[in-house]
């Protein structure tokens, strides 16, 4: 079973300009997450989706991130324009439901400049 | 407000040796507690899931217990290896936050030879 893949793996782009990141959950998973380290600071939520519902987005930052996931399958986070507190490390997961394990992909490593 | 604290956060021990990490959460309504292992440059990987009815759930070389009562979870690590050496992550789930994990800041774990 593959697992769940982020892509890129690292990204470098200057404040102002805009980043898209993507994840591939596990197939069959309904439930992706969308979470974030920064600044050496514990990992936080950020949003949830249920298939292509967005269950919760309490943790999304600002308006200048947008998180989609169209047809309930992979899911995109953009933020625009990207500033410099944006830099951190982007991990999505995906869980069958509430009671089995989430399973987290190796993360996006976004530095802004 | 929910918190998840951990100490140390970080600890140096000789292979072999054995080492318990701790974790006290303040998450109310508590659903369950689990405990991840981080490598570097890595995406979380789950080690145990427990409910608030367990005690003490093992993995391996690894043991986790949990006080729902004082709202205090150890994780302990038998004969450690050198690829024990990595990040180790308490995550509590909230009842009433139906997906959201709620992150401790993690406890840096080198293992020398």
């Amino acid at each position: 079973e593959a697992g769940v893949t982020q892509f890129p793996s690292h990204s470098v782009i200057e404040k102002g300009q805009t980043v898209t990141l993507r994840c591939d959950p596990i197939s069959g998973h309904d439930n992706l997450y969308w979470y974030r380290r920064v600044m050496g600071k514990e990992i936080k939520f950020l949003l949830h989706f249920v298939k292509e519902s967005k269950q919760d987005e309490s943790g999304m930052p600002n308006n200048r991130f947008l998180a989609e996931r169209t047809g309930g399958t992979y899911s995109t986070l953009k933020v625009q324009p990207a500033e410099l507190e944006d830099s951190g490390v982007y991990f999505c997961a995906s869980s069958q439901d509430r009671w089995t394990g989430v399973h987290f992909g190796n993360g996006t490593r976004l530095t802004v400049t | 407000k929910n918190q998840v604290e951990q100490s140390p956060q970080s600890l140096i021990i000789l292979e072999g040796k054995n080492c318990t990490l701790q974790c006290n959460y303040t998450v109310s309504p508590f659903s369950n507690l689990r405990w991840y292992k981080q490598d570097t440059g890595r995406g979380p990987v789950s080690l145990t899931i427990m409910t608030f009815s367990e005690n003490t759930k093992s993995n391996g070389r690894y043991t986790a217990t949990l006080d729902a009562d004082t709202k205090q979870s150890s994780l302990h690590i038998t004969a450690s290896q050198l690829s024990d050496s990595a990040s180790y992550i308490c995550v509590v789930i909230s009842m009433d936050s139906s997906y959201k994990l709620i992150f401790g800041s993690g406890t840096r774990l080198l293992v020398r030879p």
